[in-house]
């Protein structure tokens, strides 16, 4: 089973603030790394497939980056409804799916 | 627009079982996977399972494997989660999700249910 772990577990940033989310895996997913923001009392939501491909619909703040075993989210600048809980999810080797354990990127 | 409609909230038993429906809305069914994540109180993600209807797989995560069984009713458009011999771990909020790969090339969940709640306590 390929193990996510995310770092840090919490961010602390302000809006207007840039934010890096980093994601390693315990062994090769290739590019097939997606990325999820969840917000309280909602169903997660995909962001990015594919390490770096936007879903439909997700701002050009949000960008992807890596593969292997090194993935990065950053949002580039921080809006208020961008304050909420991220999870990858790798697509590589499996079953089974795994997700990494969170990051919550809470408001400074 | 899709949507995944999921039934309602349960409160269960220890011992008994539960069967947790999601209903697609808005798009094609068969050719679509639909996968079952599960998120105690405070938790992440964990993935259960998932099916393809079209060819009637299935797959599940090894920690569930006999306790769990995922069927599809492509007639109805409506995939099933059933888990049974609950525990007071099993307490969580499940999530059906739709799974493009063999449609669109697409390897990530895209369409998310609103989730159904479930109790497990006596």
């Amino acid at each position: 089973e390929i193990v996510l772990t995310q770092s840090p577990a919490t961010l602390s940033l302000s809006p207007g603030e840039r934010a890096t989310l980093s994601c390693r895996a315990s062994q090769s997913v290739s590019r097939y790394l997606a990325w999820y923001q969840q917000k309280p009392g909602q169903a997660p939501r995909l962001l990015i497939y594919d390490a770096s491909i936007r879903a439909t619909g997700i701002p050009a703040r949000f960008s992807g980056s890596g593969s292997g075993t090194d993935f990065t989210l950053t949002i580039s600048s921080l809006e208020p409804e961008d304050f909420a809980v991220y999870y990858c999810q790798q697509r590589s080797n499996w079953p089974p799916l795994t997700f990494g354990g969170g990051t919550k990127v809470e408001i400074k | 627009q899709v949507q995944l409609v999921q039934s309602g909230a349960e409160v269960k038993k220890p011992g008994s079982s539960l069967k947790v429906s999601c209903k697609t809305f808005g798009d094609t069914f068969s050719s679509y996977g639909i996968s079952w994540v599960r998120q105690a109180p405070g938790q992440g993600l964990e993935w259960m399972g998932g099916i393809i209807p079209i060819f009637g797989t299935t797959n599940y995560a090894q920690k569930f494997q006999g306790r769990v069984t995922i069927t599809a009713d492509e007639s109805t458009r409506t995939a099933y989660m059933e888990l049974s011999t609950l525990r007071s771990e099993d307490t969580a909020m499940y999530y059906c999700a739709r799974d493009p790969q063999m449609v669109r090339g697409l390897r990530a969940f895209d369409i998310w249910g609103q989730g159904t709640m479930v109790t497990v306590s006596s």
